[in-house]
């Protein structure tokens, strides 16, 4: 069975600092996709970024950086540089490979940034 | 940019009532998802579609009937409603293939009583 697990249930920091969210997910698949998700306090859920099992780049996209470590079956986010708007719960979500469209949630981490 | 757009955003029902949530995409996606919320649970997925005319069961389906009669709307009903239903729940859309990213609506906030 598929899981995926976010171990930190909150974290605090102040504005500027860096933050790295943690995920492990668990798989038999071979391909499988994974996902970051941000639902700040007014409710929404915005999608962030995405990766595949088979891609070994990882990537930076502005303020954003993943971390995807297949050995450890990790797939972490990173914030350079926070900001109070960045406030949020953010969810991490893994996706199996094939004909499967069930998305798999971790139950969030809340990431409160203070000014 | 409408993307998803899911009616109502809040509702209170009494035991028993019967009620359909509304989910618009105007991204010509062809799968539609619906999701509910738990504190402490993450998402889990109710339903699903992989097209017009075609709905396929989650991983919680029980207490829910979802429709697909035109591409571009996914409707979840409720038949009876519980207390156990009460939730905060989220349609999606996204093209085909599996790599494709899931775009949610705003969600809809759903008590029962």
């Amino acid at each position: 069975a598929q899981k995926v697990t976010q171990a930190q249930t909150e974290i605090s920091v102040v504005e500027k600092e860096d933050v790295t969210l943690d995920c492990v997910y668990k798989t038999r698949d071979t391909t499988y996709y994974l996902f970051w998700y941000k639902q700040p306090p007014s409710g929404e859920l915005v999608f962030l970024i995405r990766r595949n099992s088979f891609d070994e780049q990882n990537e930076i996209s502005g303020r954003y950086s993943r971390n995807f470590q297949k050995s450890t079956s990790s797939f972490n986010f990173t914030i350079t540089a926070s900001q109070v708007v960045d406030s949020a719960v953010y969810f991490c979500a893994l996706k199996r490979g094939g004909s499967n469209y069930k998305l798999t949630f971790g139950k969030g981490t809340l990431l409160t940034v203070n000014p | 940019n409408a993307g998803v757009t899911q009616t109502p955003k809040f509702r209170v029902l009494k035991t028993g009532q019967s009620m359909t949530l509304l989910c618009a995409q105007d991204m010509n996606h062809e799968y539609m998802y619906w999701y509910r919320q738990d504190p402490g649970m993450g998402l889990r997925l109710i339903h699903y579609s992989v097209g017009e005319g075609t709905t396929a069961k989650g991983e919680v389906p029980d207490g829910y009937n979802v429709s697909r009669l035109k591409k571009q709307n996914f409707l979840l009903g409720l038949e009876s409603a519980a207390p156990s239903q009460t939730s905060v729940y989220f349609c999606a859309s996204s093209y085909q293939g599996t790599h494709q990213p899931q775009h949610f609506g705003d969600g809809t906030r759903l008590s029962i009583l």
